[in-house]
């Protein structure tokens, strides 16, 4: 069994500030775990993933996200916001167990204000 | 390389009536995964083709939707007959294979039923 927990269903920041969007998972087997973003009408763009290699994931668009077993997190970062990081965010899980489909949190819809 | 491609892009539809959606998936992906978000819900999943064959259905929500991957390319998902419920953005998504390799995402079609 698999499941995401993203805190905050709406993060609000400043431009330039930090951006902070949390995301817990459980899983029974080792996990492999991504990031999507979602501008509007669009579709899911993949932000990183996680796949059992280096615990600090680097992203697209200076995004990373450290994987930590310990707290069965996977925080997405980002040092300082810009306008166009504006969109919903979603953390996903996927195993070996669950024949590798994805089971997503609920999403964060991040917004930058100038 | 050309992305996974969905059309309708928009449906609107009367309860009742029946709906089919098509996705592409990325040339050479013999992994094809559908999905659904429900409005103010999480992104879940509905089904798994690998090439031809369904290879994990448990997400379908009931008998009214089959969906298909003749000749193992392109993947269709008929609603019949349609009913309030099913309201919702369809994605489809496709990877090269099933072992947790990143899934890549159409831009969904948003089907209304009224």
């Amino acid at each position: 069994a698999q499941s995401v927990t993203q805190l905050g269903s709406h993060v609000s920041v400043s431009e330039g500030a930090l951006v902070l969007l949390r995301c817990n998972y459980s899983s029974s087997v080792p996990p492999y775990l991504f990031w999507y973003v979602q501008y509007p009408n669009q579709g899911l763009q993949l932000l990183l993933k996680y796949t059992s290699a280096a615990t600090l994931v680097k992203g697209i668009n200076g995004f990373e996200a450290e994987f930590k077993k310990s707290e069965t997190s996977f925080h997405l970062t980002k040092p300082s916001a810009h306008m166009s990081d504006a969109a919903e965010y979603f953390c996903a899980v996927s195993n070996r167990g669950s024949n590798y489909k994805l089971t997503f949190g609920k999403g964060t819809l991040l917004t930058v204000n100038p | 390389e050309a992305g996974v491609t969905q059309f309708p892009s928009h449906s609107v539809i009367e309860k009742g009536q029946t709906v089919t959606l098509r996705c592409d998936p990325i040339s050479g992906h013999d992994n094809l995964y559908w999905y659904r978000r429900v409005m103010g819900k999480e992104i879940k999943f509905l089904l798994h083709f690998v090439k031809e064959s369904k290879q994990d259905e448990s997400g379908m929500p009931n008998n009214r939707f089959l969906a298909e991957r003749t000749g193992g390319t392109y993947s269709t998902l008929k609603v019949q007959p349609a009913e309030l419920e099913d309201s919702g953005v369809y994605f489809c998504a496709s990877s090269q294979d099933g072992t947790g390799q990143p899934q890549h995402f159409g831009d969904g079609t948003r089907l209304s039923i009224l």
